[in-house]
């Protein structure tokens, strides 16, 4: 079974540049999640997705991150512009359990804002 | 705010020596789970333990949970080089599904 694939890896971008993660969750998972992860700390949720509606996106900075997933599979993630704090690793994790079960997660996009 | 809180920040041990973990968090749960992270990687899931549930095994990995005293623990036992890594504990409130997770400990095993 295939993994949760992201992409790109890595980016660096200039501040106040915009930068978009995709990805790809495992097939037939119906939730899908994006957390951040500063470096030292633990992930923080910024969106939940079920199927291609928004559960929870209490915690995403709607100024200038934003979200999609087109048809309840693939998922994007934007930010516009970006600030130096917001350097730091976006994980992509899906998962087929209603609810909070067994999150599978994808190797993460590294984003330095320089 | 993170629901999770792990102690030690920094665990460091030797190769075959148990090494336990501790996550306390704050309100009610519906299950507590535990990710490991190895340097740049994505999280793994290592084990789930429901609120009703008071410990688990799997493999040398032993799990507790006191709901009254609203914490976990992790042990790894006979533990390997291998095992280095970041550990989180992530709570599920009873108020919703989303999944919170703390600070984690980082683990290394030496040699």
């Amino acid at each position: 079974e295939a993994g949760v694939a992201q992409s790109p890896r890595y980016k660096i971008i200039e501040k106040r540049q915009s930068v978009a993660f995709w990805c790809n969750p495992i097939s037939g998972h119906a939730t899908l999640y994006w957390y951040q992860q500063i470096l030292g700390q633990g992930p923080k949720l910024l969106i939940q997705f079920q199927n291609n509606g928004v559960v929870d996106d209490s915690q995403l900075p709607k100024d200038r991150f934003s979200a999609e997933r087109l048809k309840g599979v693939d998922s994007t993630l934007k930010i516009q512009p970006a600030k130096l704090e917001d350097s730091a690793v976006y994980l992509c994790a899906s998962s087929g359990a209603q609810g909070a079960g067994e999150l599978f997660f994808g190797e993460g996009s590294r984003l330095t804002v320089l | 705010s993170q629901q999770g809180e792990e102690d030690p920040q920094a665990l460091s041990i030797q190769e075959g020596e148990n090494a336990t973990m501790n996550c306390s968090y704050k309100t009610s749960i519906n299950n507590l789970q535990w990710y490991r992270q190895n340097s740049g990687r994505g999280l793994v899931h290592l084990i789930l333990i429901r609120s009703n549930e008071r410990e688990k095994h799997s493999g040398r990995l032993r799990v507790t949970l006191d709901t009254s005293k609203k914490s976990s623990s992790l042990l790894i036992t006979a533990s390997r080089a291998a095992d280095t890594a970041s550990y989180f504990c992530a709570t599920d409130g009873t108020s919703g599904s989303r999944l919170t997770f703390g600070e984690g400990t980082q683990l290394t095993v030496n040699p």
